[in-house]
């Protein structure tokens, strides 16, 4: 198993649609959880740090799941500037010391007209 | 603007030498990073320091090599002995290293070209 999974998409979405992407990750002892944004040729941006059971912002609500050892991205009302590369970033997921990050190989999402 | 600098932006090398990328951070943070990403994959750790002066090797360290000397530069050697090292190359800080909480932020990547 993978330490970090996540449906490579590309997920294809109208404007105003909902979407939501899982992570799965494999080490039980992972306690932080983060959601990047990766613009075609640049460079990551984090959108969002889980730490306890999930976290909101604005149209963006990260869910935490550690029973199932998954993180979830909702995205609401869809824009098309929101179209990106998604990447799910665990702390600790090798079983190694934490502050090594682990990530995901991304979730690609296009919002059309 | 506080921010993460990387240098230069595209890179071309020709095999067998050796090249030096440039990182450098004005946040003031301790722990750097450097990772490369290749195609529809997620980025893999190369090397990474968490206080100047001392660094450790990442998953795929074999044939890079860094150095510590200032708190706000990071260097990383593409040497010959690398064998794949076409790819993107992402320099990260975050303000401790080997934290609970170690939320990283990038710099803009050098994109490396072996022709």
């Amino acid at each position: 198993r993978k330490e970090v999974e996540q449906d490579p998409g590309p997920f294809n979405v109208p404007e105003g649609a909902t979407v939501a992407f899982n992570c799965t990750y494999s080490n039980s002892a992972s306690q932080s959880f983060f959601w990047y944004r990766q613009d075609c040729r640049k460079e990551p941006k984090l959108l969002m740090s889980v730490y306890s059971s999930g976290n909101e912002d604005g149209r963006f609500t990260a869910q935490l799941n550690r029973a199932s050892q998954y993180i979830s991205l909702l995205i609401r009302d869809s824009k098309l500037s929101d179209s990106a590369t998604y990447l799910c970033v665990v702390n600790g997921a090798g079983g190694t010391s934490y502050g090594k990050l682990t990530f995901g190989q991304g979730t690609i999402l296009t919002v059309h007209p | 603007d506080g921010g993460i600098t990387q240098s230069p932006k595209y890179l071309f090398r020709k095999e067998g030498q050796n090249v030096t990328l440039s990182c450098e951070q004005n946040l003031n943070h301790d722990a750097m990073y450097w990772y490369r990403q290749d195609p529809g994959q997620g980025l893999r750790l190369i090397y990474y320091s968490q206080i100047v002066n001392d660094f450790q090797k990442g998953d795929i360290a074999e044939g890079y090599s860094v150095s510590r000397e200032k708190k706000e530069s990071f260097p990383l050697t593409v040497t010959s002995a690398q064998k794949n090292p076409t790819a993107f190359y992402l320099c990260a800080s975050s303000l401790e290293g080997l934290a609970l909480y170690n939320e990283q932020f990038f710099g803009p990547g050098t994109r490396l070209t072996v022709l």
